[in-house]
């Protein structure tokens, strides 16, 4: 009963690399989202596909860029990270009637 | 847009103590209102939820209602654990929302001592 998985859990990147993080979803969920969380922040929403084939910016999209590869996959890249992405990333997704699935997290650090 | 502010923590109880923590909410319409708890090292995991004004969501021995006067949705536990250590995360989905997005409350930590 796996829900939804992220990987990887932990990363470190140097300032400039690039990385992508990987989400899937074994619920046959319609939506999926990738949030970020910070020390009194709570969790914000960076982007969010509706269904497949569809990608949308939340409140803080810049510097990131998204991928619905297909129904179970939403992946999230960083192109140049920056000291200010370090943050704890959120994948989740939710059918049209049930509440939202996350995954465990992935704390990221950009040095 | 649609906010939600909820208490700043951290809040510290001993165990068998009562717990509140005060959520409220700007959004037009009718949302959709969920009480989320993060334990250490986890992800989110859903507590309980309210659809419509004067519902109650229960969970766990934690409660909360939804009143649409007022434009809250308190959360309450009558005599906290040890395990309920964790933070608590309110947020809702705005009726009609593309995609059903959760809007987030900034989280509010409860530590409970023996």
């Amino acid at each position: 009963n796996a829900g939804v998985t992220q990987t990887p859990k932990f990363q470190v990147l140097k300032t400039g690399q690039s990385m992508t993080l990987q989400c899937a979803q074994d619920m046959n969920h319609n939506s999926m989202y990738w949030y970020r969380q910070d020390p009194g922040m709570g969790l914000r929403l960076i982007y969010y596909s509706a269904s497949e084939g569809t990608t949308d910016k939340g409140e803080v999209p810049n510097g990131y860029n998204v991928s619905r590869l297909n129904k179970r996959e939403f992946s999230l890249r960083l192109e140049s990270a920056a000291p200010s992405q370090t943050s704890v990333y959120f994948c989740a997704s939710s059918g049209l009637v049930t509440e939202a699935f996350f995954g465990q997290g992935t704390r990221l650090t950009v040095v | 847009g649609n906010s939600v502010t909820q208490m700043e923590g951290p809040v510290t109880l001993s165990e068998e103590a009562f717990l509140t923590i005060n959520c409220t909410y700007t959004a037009t319409g009718y949302p959709s209102l969920f009480w989320y708890v993060q334990y250490p090292g986890e992800g989110l995991q859903l507590l309980l939820k309210a659809t419509k004004a004067d519902d109650k969501g229960s969970n766990k021995g934690f409660e909360a209602t939804y009143r649409k006067e007022t434009t809250s949705f308190h959360l309450e536990k009558g005599s906290v654990q040890v395990s309920d250590s964790a933070v608590y995360f309110c947020a809702l989905t705005a009726p009609k929302a593309a995609g059903n997005k959760l809007t987030f409350g900034g989280g509010t930590r409860v530590l409970v001592k023996p």
